[in-house]
């Protein structure tokens, strides 16, 4: 079936760090990728997409690629901050009848000063 | 313009009985979709409304359920509780294409005891 799977975690960071989060999906149909992020006590916002293959999301310094050869679409940042503490989820979103979102277990992501 | 709203906020009730959670989502926006938010399952679909009508379902029981009415707004019903049903329960709105993103609410948390 249609599914996410992205790296677990905690992830522990110095602030100016890089990030990677790394997530692949397995999926019927072509969909659409996003990554939303979710700060201690809120709900989930997104953070970026793409809508197809070799589309580059990027928003507040971080950034993916759908890469349909290799069904992933990993979330980089060059440099980490301290407000980039949240935890993360990757998504797809099909259209099988009905709008499904999918998303991945989450990683947290924690950066120190 | 106004976000998503999920009331109430948080909510605990009792092995055995039934609750409702209401979800009023962005104007414009007519699909509203449910999601179950654990920290062994993770973020887990439930269901989407569109236009009133059910269009897709998670793999949930039965006791699961919801409706939307003629405004949009959709309320989600959990009967015959069980202690693994206390989660975060999250609702998001879309104006329902792939690429479009969902806008989500800060969640009811509901505590089952």
């Amino acid at each position: 079936g249609d599914s996410v799977t992205q790296m677990e975690g905690p992830v522990t960071l110095s602030e100016e760090a890089f990030l990677t989060i790394n997530c692949t999906y397995t999926a019927t149909g072509y969909p659409s990728l996003f990554w939303y992020v979710q700060y201690p006590g809120e709900g989930l916002q997104l953070l970026l997409k793409a809508t197809k293959a070799d589309d580059k999301g990027s928003n507040k310094g971080f950034e993916a690629t759908y890469r349909k050869e290799t069904t992933s679409f990993h979330l980089e940042k060059g440099s980490v901050q301290v407000s980039d503490s949240a935890v993360y989820f990757c998504a797809l979103c099909l259209n099988t009848g009905g709008f499904k979102t999918i998303f991945g277990a989450g990683t947290r992501l924690f950066v120190k000063a | 313009k106004a976000g998503v709203t999920q009331t109430p906020r948080y909510l605990i009730k009792t092995r055995g009985q039934q609750v409702t959670l209401s979800c009023s989502p962005i104007s414009g926006h007519r699909s509203v979709s449910w999601y179950q938010q654990t920290p062994g399952q993770g973020l887990q679909f439930l269901f989407e409304y569109f236009s009133e009508t059910q269009r897709n379902k998670g793999n949930f029981p039965g006791r699961f359920s919801g409706r939307q009415f003629s405004n949009s707004r959709s309320e989600m019903n959990v009967s015959t509780l069980e202690l693994g049903d206390s989660a975060l329960y999250l609702c998001a709105s879309s104006l329902r294409t792939p690429n479009t993103e969902a806008f989500f609410g800060q969640g009811t948390r509901l505590t089952v005891v």
